[in-house]
Order: structure tokens, then C-alpha cells, then sequence
């Protein structure tokens, strides 16, 4: 199946410092990615819809301004989460496409804010 | 709106069968997803239903009812390595997915 690599699988930073996610599509084109987020014992949410060469498009209640989405190629999508705090603390996943029928996820990377 | 329920936990020994229940309410319609999650992993994908009917896959078995807003998974022949969480969701359309949250299904010697 198609490959979906995310990077960095986890990640501890101070508060009030910024984050970078990367996902990849290593062996497919996706014009559109989603990211998601998942807190413990809970289900995966949506945050928003990465499109290639334009703006994402983000769920009610998630912040555009402190989760900013880039998706610079067919292949590559960044989150950056800005100015953490630890509320911010989650298991960040991204996914990918291929047709109708099937997502393909990234690793997830664990964010925690101390 | 998306609503999706499906148990939050469920036990079955080695070797047993387990049935895992999904029902949904959704704006739109354009196939359902289960996918299996270890702790601390990324979901993995299991089976895909668009149409009514049951879909096997090895040890694992999907169906469906639109009508219903029904589906279940069926877990076969348990073993220790499916101890895990079973995430039932629904694409609407645009490939988004909207899921429950997760069925814990503990496997007992």
C-alpha cells in the first residue's frame, strides 16, 4: 500500500516555542492531506484539510493563527504548532488519500509542552 | 453533523469471536472505514464498505447496512496481537473521515 511518513515520531518542547510536523507521501501524489488529533483515550479529530497550493481549510474551533498548515507540493505537508502550551500536548497524526477507498496515516508524532 | 457510536470495551478470550458494533447518523455518505489502533500508534487500515453487505478479509470480516446506519466488524479467530482499539468512521464525501471513538477490545488467554 502507499507510505505516508510523518516526522519527528515525538517531540518535547518548552512553552512558548514553536513546532514543525512534516508529512510525507513517499511513493504517491497527494493533492490533499489531513491532519488530525488524538488525546489520550480519545478518538482521532479532525483539525483541517491540507490542499496543495492553497489555503487549508480548518474544523470549527481550531485555530488557523496557531496551527498553521503549508502544503507546498504534492508530497509534503507541514503543521507548525505556534507559541505551545501544554494544553497543546497530543498525538498529531496526518493522512493521505489514494482514490476513494482508503487513508493512509503517517506514524503520528507525540507533542509534549513543558 | 457526524455522529458515530460504536462500545467502548470489549473482552473475548483466544481463540473466540468478537462482533463490534457501529452505528452512524452522518450529512453524507460516501463509505465506511475500520481501522485498528495500538496504543501510542497511528491507525492502521482494515476494511472499507460503500455498498450493503459483508466484505471478508482473512480473520477479519466488515458489513454493512446504509439503511441502518449500521455496520460491524467481526474479529475471528482471536489472538493476543489483537488486543487493541477499533476505530469505526465515515468518509462524507472529499475523503474526510469522521470517526468514533474506538472500541477497546482486550484479548484474554
Amino acid at each position: 500500500g502507499a507510505v505516508v511518513s510523518q516526522h519527528p515520531s515525538w517531540v518535547i518542547c518548552k512553552s512558548g516555542t514553536s513546532v514543525k510536523i512534516e508529512c510525507r507521501s513517499l511513493d504517491f501524489q497527494a493533492t490533499t492531506m489531513f491532519w488530525y488529533r488524538q488525546f489520550p483515550k480519545q478518538s482521532l479529530m479532525l483539525m483541517a484539510t491540507s490542499n496543495e497550493g492553497s489555503k487549508a481549510t480548518y474544523e470549527q474551533g481550531v485555530e488557523k493563527d496557531k496551527f498553521l498548515i503549508n502544503h507546498a507540493s504534492l508530497t509534503l505537508s507541514t503543521l507548525t504548532v505556534t507559541s505551545a502550551h501544554p494544553e497543546d500536548s497530543s498525538f498529531y497524526i496526518c493522512s493521505a488519500s489514494v482514490g476513494d477507498t482508503e487513508a493512509f496515516f503517517g506514524q503520528g508524532t507525540r507533542l509534549t509542552v513543558v | 453533523g457526524q455522529n458515530i457510536d460504536q462500545p467502548t470495551e470489549m473482552t473475548a478470550t483466544e481463540g473466540a469471536i468478537v462482533q463490534i458494533n457501529c452505528t452512524y447518523q452522518t450529512s453524507g455518505f460516501n463509505g465506511l472505514f475500520w481501522y485498528q489502533q495500538h496504543a501510542g500508534e497511528a491507525p492502521t487500515f482494515l476494511s472499507y464498505n460503500v455498498l450493503d453487505g459483508l466484505e471478508e478479509k482473512g480473520r477479519f470480516s466488515s458489513f454493512l447496512s446504509r439503511s441502518k446506519g449500521y455496520s460491524y466488524l467481526l474479529l475471528k479467530e482471536l489472538q493476543m496481537k489483537d488486543s487493541a482499539s477499533y476505530l469505526c468512521a465515515v468518509s462524507d464525501g472529499d475523503y474526510k473521515l469522521s470517526f468514533g471513538a474506538g472500541t477497546t477490545v482486550t484479548v484474554r488467554a
